[in-house]
Formats: structure tokens, C-alpha cells, sequence
């Protein structure tokens, strides 16, 4: 069964750049898509983006100036860069398998960032 | 884009059963049979219910069902129990991005 952990820093200063990483275990990060999704505290969720093994990517229109996913193959982990962060970043980020056009059938445990000076 | 419209909370005795709509437009839930339901529960990260509109995965009760009319997904949740009570968003494929409803409070009464 697939398996995936969020790992990077829980506080981000404003007009930073945050930086979080998925690692993968229990399958091959060569197949599926995979994806970044966020959830505000006390608020739904959000889909960030996601991008497939080839490197291939789709981006929230909402968010796409200031996100990069990314992909390493050799360690079997995807990535996510958001830009220019504010308070209104300030979220738990889930990274997740997609199997397919919005179906995230594995979810990491979340990781909380906070946006704050 | 806009999140998809989903009523803020509905509630249910248990044994009855409840419907959670998801109300979209042409360029999401209703131009593609990729609607999807998660389950979140306090503190955890969501749970896939129903994929592809009315699809189960494996483990997934068969008290959850899913349906679709027009620009408007429902879950239905039948025989309901208390574990039921938890949060609950659809999800839609939109083309090339994908787009969740704004969630539903789920209270078990």
C-alpha cells in the first residue's frame, strides 16, 4: 500500500518561499499522478496542483504564478514551491497518489505551515 | 475558479438516511463523470468515499452511493451511524484542474 509523509519547515516568514517535500513509499513514484492540496484552519479543502512522473503539470489557475511542483524520480519524492507567501497561506498541506482526474486515493498525514513574521 | 457549492451542514438520526448535494456548472461536474466525495474526520486527512460519480473503492460501505444530475452531484448515506459524522467534500475534474466543494458538516443526531 502506498504510503506518503509531507516533510519541510512548519513556519515560513511573509514574501517567503515555502518548500515542502512527499516522500513516496510502498510503490513506485513512476506511475499515477500526484498531487498538493491545502486546507486553512477551520476552512475546506483546496487543490493546489499536481504533476505526473513525466513531469508533466496542472496548476490551481488561482495559484499558478506562484506554484512549482516538481518531481525526483530517483528518490521516489514530488515537491512544492509556493511563492511571495502571505498569512492567507497559513494551512496544513496534504500531499496524495491520484489515481485519476481528482481521485486522491492515498493522503499523506498533512503537515501544518504557518505564514507569520 | 469557484469551489463547487455544497450546503453547510445536514444532520440525520441514526438508521435514516441524508443526501449531500454538490452543485457545479457545465465546465466541472456537469461536463465530465469525475465527481469524487471525501470523508474528513477531526484532525485526519480525508477519506476517498465514491469516485467517478457513483463508484466505490474497495472497503467503502455500499450505505454510501452517489449520483449525478445535470450541473448536481449527491452522496446519499444510508443506515446512518455515528462514525458517519465527519465533514464531507466533493470533487470535480474541470478540464485540467481539479476543483473541491466547500464542505459539509454531517451531524449525527
Amino acid at each position: 500500500q502506498v504510503q506518503l509523509q509531507e516533510s519541510g519547515p512548519g513556519l515560513v516568514k511573509p514574501s517567503e518561499t515555502l518548500s515542502l517535500t512527499c516522500t513516496v513509499s510502498g510503490g513506485s513514484i513512476s506511475s499515477y499522478y500526484w498531487s498538493w492540496i491545502r486546507q486553512p484552519p477551520g476552512k475546506g479543502l483546496e487543490w493546489i496542483g499536481y504533476i505526473y512522473y513525466s513531469g508533466s503539470t496542472n496548476y490551481n489557475p488561482s495559484l499558478k504564478s506562484r506554484v512549482t511542483i516538481s518531481v525526483d524520480t530517483s528518490k521516489n519524492q514530488f515537491s512544492l514551491k509556493l511563492s511571495s507567501v502571505t498569512a492567507a497561506d497559513t494551512a496544513v498541506y496534504y500531499c496524495g497518489s491520484m489515481a485519476a482526474a481528482g481521485i486522491v486515493d492515498y493522503w499523506g498525514q498533512g503537515t501544518l505551515v504557518t505564514v507569520s513574521s | 475558479q469557484s469551489a463547487l457549492t455544497q450546503p453547510r451542514s445536514v444532520s440525520g438520526s441514526p438508521g435514516q438516511s441524508v443526501t449531500i448535494s454538490c452543485t457545479g456548472t457545465s465546465s466541472d461536474v456537469g461536463g465530465y463523470n469525475y465527481v469524487s466525495w471525501y470523508q474528513q474526520h477531526p484532525g485526519k486527512a480525508p477519506k476517498l468515499m465514491i469516485y467517478d460519480v457513483s463508484k466505490r473503492p474497495s472497503g467503502v460501505p455500499d450505505r454510501f452511493s452517489g449520483s449525478k444530475s445535470g450541473n448536481t452531484a449527491s452522496l446519499t448515506i444510508s443506515g446512518l451511524q455515528a462514525e458517519d459524522e465527519a465533514d464531507y467534500y466533493c470533487c470535480s475534474y474541470a478540464g485540467s484542474y481539479v476543483v473541491f466543494g466547500g464542505g459539509t458538516k454531517l451531524t449525527v443526531l
